[in-house]
């Protein structure tokens, strides 16, 4: 089935350092998200996108919808401890933050004091 | 904010048994909710999408038959696992949106690690 592309698989990055992943499609998608998730928990939504070119922030986070509607990068300024988790994009086809969600394999961050 | 509570949070049966997980919206109503299974270091995969009152939608290659999805309220839908196998072993995570919306935000709940020995 379709797939996200996701990268970096790992990041391990020193506190206060500035993070960027992103996530790409072989076709167009209608909407972006990106969740984090905690080990033992579900994903939380940061941050969601619903336009070509969108660039929405979340606090330290910032994150935009690619103009070609094939990628999405999410960028994490500063980081501090607690942004240790693993990050998720997900993507719909269809558009809409609902059920037809594909996600990417999830990009683990690692953030050394 | 909105919250999807999950329980249990962890199960281990036998195998051949049958294992009940339980999604509620706690401050909103959803009509529809969906479950996804993630394996360790994996994405998650939508399984099916639960419609309150009437008949779960399967994604292809989900037996029907092997997980139950009943919603039988507009704020609780249960997955049930039947006749476990240890194939079935993984992390069960149900999801709801808050409103009717397309765009209304995906809320998760913190998922059930299933252990079938």
């Amino acid at each position: 089935g379709q797939q996200l592309n996701q990268s970096p698989q790992s990041m391990f990055i020193q506190e206060g350092e500035d993070v960027s992943m992103n996530c790409t499609s072989s076709s167009i998608f209608n909407t972006w998200l990106w969740y984090k998730q905690d080990p033992g928990e579900g994903p939380v939504l940061l941050i969601a996108l619903y336009k070509a070119g969108e660039l929405t922030s979340n606090g330290r986070l910032t994150a935009q919808f690619g103009i070609t509607r094939k990628d999405s990068f999410l960028n994490i300024s500063a980081s501090i401890p607690s942004d240790v988790g693993i990050y998720f994009c997900a993507g719909s086809e269809r558009g809409g933050s609902q059920g037809n969600l594909i996600f990417g394999k999830g990009t683990k961050l690692s953030v050394k004091p | 904010g909105a919250v999807v509570s999950q329980h249990p949070s962890r199960v281990i049966c036998k195998s051949g048994t049958s294992v009940k997980i339980e999604c509620r919206s706690l401050d909103f109503q959803a009509t529809t909710m969906f479950w996804y299974r993630q394996f360790p270091k994996q994405s998650l995969m939508l399984m099916a999408t639960s419609n309150e009152g009437s008949k779960a939608t399967y994604e292809q290659g989900v037996e029907k038959d092997k997980f139950l999805i009943n919603h039988a309220s507009l704020t609780l839908s249960t997955l049930t696992v039947t006749s476990a196998h240890p194939e079935d072993s993984s992390f069960y995570i149900c999801s709801a949106p808050t409103g009717d919306h397309r765009y209304s935000p995906l809320h998760f709940g913190n998922g059930t690690r299933l252990t079938v020995t």
